[in-house]
């Protein structure tokens, strides 16, 4: 299978740590994508790349976030000095665009702070 | 900024059934992607629109790009228990960035 991979799958974490999360794209894809979902909700955009360079944040986003995209392939997320409010499902999409975009996602990390 | 409504919020129907469920935006998109999404996984993909009046189908799900470019619609037919899950439509409109904004989802419950 060579879809959107996400590590680990779930994380549970105290207050205050530092969290980093990773995804694998699909191989030939160039655009890569953060989301944070909430229960109840659909996911919210929160950063994208295309090849190495990050494009855009949300304007939602805080200075705890920040991610990464070296050489263009996998990406992480970290999320700093954790809190609370952070619990949530994060999903990475990777997209390839040609003929018009399509967004594939991978299962998501669920995040847990206690 | 981007916003998107999706209605039915939920729905319960008997299994053999046709469903509806329609999105709709205060812009103008370019693309619809609609997904569907089960507890515990990430959205997976069931049809892409970049046209207005474009009408896709993948098996038994039919959705279309609405003429004012400011809805989009997905019909299922003949839906059977694992049809079960949340359904989100997501859209891109090329002016706030290269992003695509998701609705809040059709919850559908099949019952047998």
């Amino acid at each position: 299978d060579t879809g959107v991979s996400q590590n680990p799958r779930h994380k549970i974490t105290k207050r205050g740590q530092n969290v980093t999360f990773r995804c694998d794209p699909i191989s030939e894809h160039n655009r890569l994508y953060w989301y944070r979902q909430t229960l109840g909700q659909g996911p919210e955009f929160l950063t994208y790349f295309q090849n190495e360079a990050q494009l855009e944040k949300s304007r939602l986003l805080s200075d705890r976030f920040s991610a990464e995209r070296p050489k263009g392939s996998f990406s992480t997320l970290e999320i700093q000095r954790t809190e609370q409010g952070d619990s949530a499902m994060y999903l990475c999409a990777s997209s390839f665009v040609q003929g018009g975009e399509k967004l594939f996602f991978g299962s998501g990390t669920q995040l847990s702070v206690l | 900024g981007q916003q998107l409504n999706q209605s039915p919020q939920s729905m319960f129907i008997q299994e053999g059934e046709d469903v509806s469920m329609n999105c709709t935006s205060s812009s103008i998109f370019n693309t619809w992607l609609w997904y569907k999404q089960e507890p515990g996984e990430g959205p997976v993909l069931l049809i892409a629109l970049y046209k207005a009046g474009e009408l896709t189908s993948n098996g038994r799900l039919t959705a279309q790009f609405g003429i004012t470019r400011k809805d989009s619609f997905l019909n299922i037919s003949a839906s059977i228990p694992s049809d079960v899950g949340i359904y989100f439509c997501a859209g891109d409109d090329d002016n706030y960035g290269q992003n695509f904004v998701f609705g809040p989802g059709t919850r559908l419950s099949v019952l047998p």
